[in-house]
């Protein structure tokens, strides 16, 4: 199986900043990799796939970078709305799996 | 608008069956592939189980093989999961998901989740 960890697993941040979660596999996944997000007590929603391509609607100051085995999520410029859990997900191949979440709260 | 709706989930005895049903809409069932993907409580997220397109390809996590089985009815645009022999440790969310594209593990469109606690 492939192991997906993120870094950090939580962070505390204030709007208008600027952060990065990282997440690293355990194994090349080549372009395979995917960023969610999830509040409380709603289903996750992806923003970026494929590494770096931005889903329909999100803004763009989220964004993705890497490629094989170590990847980025970056918001350029934290907004209320984006005080949230990150996940990761690798979708090369199966059994798929994410990384444990990035808890982002606000400073 | 593309809607997934969950229904099914409830309290269940270990050992014990249940059947979840995922109703889709907005968008054509019959050309998108679909997963089941649960949260525990205060958890992260696991994939559980995804169907092809066709429904000729399933595919499933060790934690849950052998024990539940992913199946659709293009006819009536519903998407069923049937967990037998259920464990304390399936107790979670189980959110229906729908995949973008052509690909099969990319998830677009979730659905509101439906809650499966397993206890005596």
């Amino acid at each position: 199986d492939i192991q997906m960890t993120q870094s950090p697993s939580s962070l505390s941040a204030s709007v208008g900043d600027r952060v990065t979660i990282t997440c690293r596999a355990s194994q090349s996944i080549s372009s395979y990799l995917n960023w969610y997000q999830q509040k409380p007590g709603k289903a996750p929603k992806v923003l970026i796939y494929a590494v770096s391509s931005l889903q329909s609607g999100v803004p763009s100051r989220f964004s993705g970078s890497g490629s094989g085995t170590d990847f980025t999520l970056t918001i350029s410029s934290l907004q209320p709305e984006d005080f949230a859990t990150y996940y990761c997900q690798q979708s090369y191949s199966t059994p798929i799996t994410f990384g444990q979440g990035t808890r982002l709260e606000i400073k | 608008e593309v809607q997934l709706l969950e229904s099914g989930g409830g309290l269940v005895q270990p050992g014990g069956s249940l059947r979840l049903s995922c109703a889709a809409s907005g968008f054509t069932f019959s050309s998108s592939a679909m997963s089941w993907v649960r949260q525990a409580p205060e958890k992260g997220l696991e994939w559980v189980s995804t169907i092809s397109a066709s429904g000729d390809s399933t595919y499933y996590a060790d934690s849950v093989k052998g024990r539940f089985t992913l199946s659709r009815d293009t006819s009536k645009n519903t998407l069923y999961l049937h967990m037998s022999s259920l464990r304390a440790e399936d107790t979670a969310v189980y959110y229906c998901a729908k995949a973008g594209g052509m690909q099969l593990w990319l998830w677009d469109y979730w659905g509101q989740g439906t809650l499966v606690t397993v206890s005596s």
